[in-house]
């Protein structure tokens, strides 16, 4: 089935591991985003990109790097894992980012951070 | 204060109830107005999408927009057990030509049998 495909869809990690949590669609989508959810916050943008090869930084960007090699992928990098990034993360992907274009978003990765 | 305010509910009605989610703003610059609609463990997915004031209807949803007062809602009429998520709303604007948006944190709506 079309849409957003996010792996995995749970970790655990140790304070100071890094991953990659990744994020792939196959609509043709040329914005990409990544947000974070936590109770009581709401949906926080990380990290977005506008097309393959340009990102850029979103609300709460410490912490996380992207890339945007290919117009499908877009993966998300923790570079050295918090417990203030135990959270659910979750990729969206907009054919353009403009109006009347809502976001499809992935099932999520929840992630645990000990 | 935050730019979108939602309150977090929980919302508990009887199935066959008229819903009425709410959301104010404070950005007057805020054009476009969208609902999202989130199952437990799983990620939003667009419900509806209206732009600038006015009502818009897809079955037994209706979204209205009231920017004089900066004031969004949802309505759900004949609600069902189906209908149990939490309901985002998400709104944009032009700045500079982004149309990123801003949620709010959400409304979990539980309808019982």
């Amino acid at each position: 089935n079309a849409g957003v495909t996010q792996t995995p869809k749970f970790q655990v990690l140790k304070t100071g591991q890094s991953m990659t949590l990744q994020c792939a669609q196959d609509m043709n989508h040329e914005y990409m985003s990544w947000y974070r959810q936590d109770p009581g916050m709401g949906l926080r943008l990380i990290h977005y990109s506008v097309g393959a090869g340009i990102t850029d930084q979103g609300e709460v960007p410490n912490g996380y790097n992207v890339s945007r090699s290919t117009t499908e992928d877009f993966p998300l990098r923790l570079l050295s894992a918090a417990p203030s990034q135990t959270s659910v993360y979750f990729c969206a992907s907009s054919y353009i980012q403009g109006p009347g274009y809502g976001y499809t978003f992935g099932s999520g990765t929840r992630l645990t951070v000990v | 204060q935050k730019e979108v305010e939602q309150d977090p509910g929980p919302l508990s009605v009887p199935e066959g109830a008229i819903v009425s989610l709410n959301c104010t703003y404070s950005n007057s610059a805020f054009q476009y107005f969208m609902w999202y609609r989130q199952y437990s463990r799983k990620g939003p997915e667009l419900l509806m999408y209206t732009y600038s004031s006015g009502n818009k209807e897809d079955g037994r949803f209706t979204a209205q927009v009231d920017k004089s007062s900066k004031y969004i809602s949802l309505f759900i009429r004949d609600s069902q057990p189906s209908d149990s998520a939490t309901y985002l709303c998400a709104m944009s604007g032009t700045s500079g030509g982004s149309y990123i948006p801003t949620f709010g944190r959400g409304t979990s709506l539980i309808v019982h049998p």
